[in-house]
């Protein structure tokens, strides 16, 4: 069962736009709420992470908005650049333990 | 500093083969991670290990197994290989007062014939 739903699967975006990311959660006892940026052939990189009594984090040019009602949180990169092109994850995790769940992944391609 | 290192890069296997995958924490982490990531997926909890105890598990068979030494490091191991297996094994760490913080190595690509 998938607990966190990410969308859209792929973006493509002209380089100095914003790209944004959705990710929709089901289970109210998650409590962290991490992005992942991964790039071919390489391990996720832990991006920013939010947690629920926060509305909005932002660190450079990344930034996370979060709706706790709505169960519902979402990435923003500001002035995207073709660098930024990797799959995007966002995660969860519950307030027992340290299990991640993670999304289905964004594929984001910048077009110079 | 190195981050958290993860061997062999890549390995081959036949079915019903078993094989054991290693992983070193980064300096000043003590719980271990594992995750297996298929292709065009997001990665999915195989189990954690903190002091050289299997803490959490996610779903995935007993053929799944692993280990944490005193030294944080720690192995999985597979058993009985399924076609289904091959995938990208992830080790993650995380730091001693910030468990929540998942830290990923490079990963072991595991193809299974």
């Amino acid at each position: 069962q998938q607990q966190v739903k990410q969308s859209p699967q792929s973006l493509i975006v002209q380089k100095g736009g914003i790209s944004i990311i959705n990710c929709a959660y089901e289970n109210t006892a998650f409590d962290y709420f991490p992005w992942y940026q991964q790039f071919p052939g390489k391990g996720p990189a832990l991006l920013i992470a939010i947690r629920p009594d926060v509305s909005e984090k932002k660190e450079g040019r990344f930034t996370i908005s979060f709706n706790k009602s709505a169960k519902q949180f979402s990435l923003h990169i500001m002035d995207s650049q073709p660098g930024d092109s990797a799959t995007y994850f966002c995660a969860a995790r519950r307030n027992a333990g340290n299990m991640l769940t993670f999304g289905g992944g964004t594929r984001l391609m910048v077009k110079p | 500093d190195a981050g958290v290192t993860q061997s062999p890069t890549h390995l081959i296997k036949t079915r019903g083969q078993q094989v054991t995958l290693r992983c070193s924490p980064k300096s000043g982490h003590d719980t271990v991670s594992w995750y297996q990531q298929a292709l065009g997926q997001g990665p999915q909890f195989i189990f954690q290990y903190y002091e050289e105890e299997e803490r959490q598990r996610g779903n995935f068979p007993d053929r799944f197994s692993g280990h944490q030494f005193p030294n944080y490091s720690s192995e999985l191991n597979v058993n009985a290989l399924l076609l289904g297996d091959s995938a990208l094994y992830l080790c993650a760490s995380s730091p001693v007062l910030a468990t929540y913080e998942q830290y990923f190595g490079p990963g072991t690509r595991l193809t299974v014939t």
